[in-house]
């Protein structure tokens, strides 16, 4: 079946432009994550949603990155005035509770100039 | 330091031979779980091992868990190739959240 898709795949912006990134999570999981990763480096937690609850935001560097989820569903996540240290791999991943696995999408790559 | 610490951080290994990674954590757990990363992309589950399991097995993959010492290992038998990548351990504990907390990763290479 189909997995997690992100788009767009690949994002080059100019400083302080915003960005949306968007995340399509398996149909009928309920958790859905977002992480950072720089070159070479493991994964940042940014932002957790899990069913209609708060969403965990512990993660996120900063006011200028906000994520929504709509309907459960497609979660976006927007980096408002671009700085050239955001530039990393935005992965977003869905969880199956049941199998407490996260199935990950192929991330997006962005470069803030 | 982080929750989840991998060590080495980098492996090199001839191919058929076996690869170990080790992850140390802080809190009580869950579960903890491994992960592979290709070329910086998308991170692949790989196997996931309870806080009251000692020892699980998936193929070439063995995981063990000492919850007493707060570690975990992954071991890779007669590698291959096709296993050079970064290896990451995650941990999902109550006292964050109960959300998936990552390690820095291992960087294996395996040379043919």
């Amino acid at each position: 079946g189909a997995g997690v898709s992100q788009s767009p795949s690949n994002k080059v912006t100019e400083k302080g432009k915003d960005v949306e990134l968007r995340c399509d999570p398996i149909s009928g999981h309920t958790a859905l994550y977002w992480y950072r990763q720089s070159l070479g480096q493991g994964l940042e937690f940014l932002i957790y949603f899990q069913g209609n609850s708060a969403p965990d935001k512990s993660g996120l560097p900063s006011d200028r990155f906000s994520a929504e989820r709509t309907g459960g569903s497609v979660s976006t996540l927007t980096i408002q005035r671009t700085q050239q240290e955001d530039s990393a791999v935005y992965l977003c991943a869905s969880e199956d509770r049941a199998r407490e696995t996260q199935y990950f999408g192929p991330g997006t790559r962005l470069l803030v100039l | 330091s982080q929750q989840g610490e991998e060590d080495p951080q980098a492996l090199s290994i001839q191919e058929g031979e076996n690869a170990t990674m080790n992850c140390s954590y802080k809190t009580s757990i869950n579960n903890l779980q491994w992960y592979r990363q290709n070329s910086g992309r998308g991170l692949v589950h790989l196997i996931l091992i309870r806080s009251n399991e000692r020892e699980k097995h998936s193929g070439r993959l063995r995981v063990t868990l000492d919850t007493s010492k707060k570690s975990s290992s992954l071991l890779i038998t007669a590698s291959r190739a096709a296993d050079t990548a970064s290896y990451f351990c995650a941990t999902e504990a109550m006292e964050y959240g109960n959300k998936l907390v990552f390690g820095a990763g291992t960087i294996l290479r395996v040379k043919s």
